[in-house]
């Protein structure tokens, strides 16, 4: 079976500081990696995913991933926040293999202060 | 272009009632899901569907979730005599095909309260 560990439930930052939303799996099959954000009354948005090839992914507004096989990770970062940052930010794996149900982390809730 | 539709934003209901909630997915979309989301649970996989067929209905919670759909398109989430347990979003979402490297498209779900 595969999981999803958020290691942070929230991150406080301040305007125009980096920031890393931390992201591991486990999965004894290979798998496709995803980040979602989530705005207050939405749904998710794609923010960026890993199929395969380069292991440094960039999303939309400004984020990019990285992926690290062997230590099974998956780490959002993006080098300046702005106060529109300010959301719920998912991880998710899907089976390389199967189909694209979603297998979702518990959600890192980023919160961007003047 | 038009995103996923769902319909109700909002429904609240008594315990006991039947509720029906709708998704329209992106047009041309084959792949159809449902989740939920609650405070304790998080974002749990309830169905997924690929045309009209439901290959995978692993994570509907109970025999009083049901859901379908017809001509490749809307689908609906039926929950019979609901629970307050069942309060949660229900969010859908489509994608283009099956494959798991295929990006789905959520929509802004259905907030369904319980009373």
């Amino acid at each position: 079976a595969q999981s999803v560990t958020q290691l942070d439930s929230q991150v406080p930052v301040f305007e125009e500081a980096p920031v890393e939303l931390r992201c591991n799996y486990s999965s004894s099959v290979s798998v496709y990696l995803f980040w979602y954000v989530q705005y207050p009354n939405q749904g998710l948005q794609l923010l960026l995913k890993y199929l395969s090839g380069s292991t440094l992914v960039k999303g939309i507004n400004g984020f990019e991933a990285e992926f690290n096989k062997s230590q099974t990770s998956f780490h959002l970062r993006k080098p300046s926040v702005h106060i529109s940052d300010t959301a719920e930010y998912f991880c998710a794996v899907s089976l390389s293999g199967g189909y694209n149900k979603l297998i979702f982390g518990a959600g890192t809730r980023l919160a961007v202060h003047p | 272009g038009a995103g996923v539709s769902q319909s109700p934003s909002n429904k609240v209901t008594e315990k006991g009632k039947d509720v029906e909630l709708r998704c329209d997915p992106i047009s041309g979309h084959t792949a159809l899901y449902w989740y939920r989301q609650s405070l304790g649970q998080g974002l749990e996989f309830l169905i997924y569907f690929q045309g009209n067929s439901a290959p995978d209905k692993s994570g509907l919670p109970s025999d009083r979730f049901s859901a379908e759909r017809t001509g490749g398109s809307v689908s609906t989430l039926t929950i019979q005599r609901t629970q307050q347990e069942d309060s949660a979003v229900y969010l859908c979402a489509s994608s283009l095909g099956t494959g798991g490297n295929q990006p789905q498209h959520f929509g802004d779900g259905t907030r369904l309260s319980i009373l």
